[in-house]
């Protein structure tokens, strides 16, 4: 049973609007997320976090909201860029194996020029 | 630092022979991991070690499936027999405690 699920496989939006990628968990003891991105024939590459103690992180054009009675995060990407196209997964951990983490099935992302 | 260096980069070899993926850790890391990315359910933890001890291997597919970590530097996953259906990118990643994970570039492994 998927703890963590992105369920948009794919996305496609212009350049220069907003990208939304969506991931929802099911585990209340979650605490801890991060965002990855991966490019193709490469591993994936940290982009973000976020602690259950705070409900917005933001880097640059990047921001990750948590809602936490949702268990609901999302990562905006304002302004999208060609160069942002890429898979991006949605990672959760917390309890006792904090440095578990569990991985959604990843959102792919394709920024229009 | 090189970062996480895992071989062979690809493998494709027929069903029902051994195959071995091999991964470097970066230096001074606590935890090393070893996920499978496929199609349908995406990053899928096998294993992970703590200083050479593995933890957990809730998520190793059966016991064709093992992973040993010898050293602080190195650490093996072996499939024996492999089957089609282990075709999948492997990727090994580590990390310090409580920090996110530094992935290695993955080993695309085909079984015919």
């Amino acid at each position: 049973d998927q703890q963590v699920k992105q369920n948009s496989p794919s996305l496609s939006v212009q350049e220069g609007r907003i990208s939304i990628l969506n991931c929802d968990y099911t585990n209340s003891m979650f605490d801890y997320f991060l965002w990855y991105k991966k490019y193709p024939a490469e591993g994936p590459t940290f982009l973000i976090s976020i602690s259950s103690i705070k409900d917005k992180n933001e880097d640059g054009r990047f921001t990750v909201f948590l809602n936490k009675s949702a268990k609901h995060l999302s990562l905006h990407i304002v302004p999208s860029q060609p160069g942002d196209s890429a898979v991006y997964f949605c990672a959760a951990t917390g309890g006792v194996n904090f440095n578990k983490f569990y991985f959604g099935s990843g959102t792919k992302l394709n920024v229009k020029p | 630092d090189a970062g996480v260096i895992q071989s062979p980069r690809h493998e494709v070899t027929e069903m029902g022979q051994e195959v071995t993926l091999r991964c470097k850790p970066i230096s001074g890391h606590d935890y090393l991991f070893w996920y499978r990315q496929t199609m349908m359910r995406g990053l899928e933890l096998l294993i992970y070690f703590n200083n050479n001890v593995p933890i957990d291997d809730s998520g190793m597919p059966e016991d064709r499936f093992s992973a040993k970590m010898p050293n602080a530097s190195f650490s093996t996953l072996k499939i024996q027999p492999s089957e089609p259906r282990d075709s999948a990118v492997y990727f090994c990643a580590s990390s310090f405690p409580n920090y996110g994970y530094t992935f290695g570039s993955g080993t695309r492994l085909t079984v015919v």
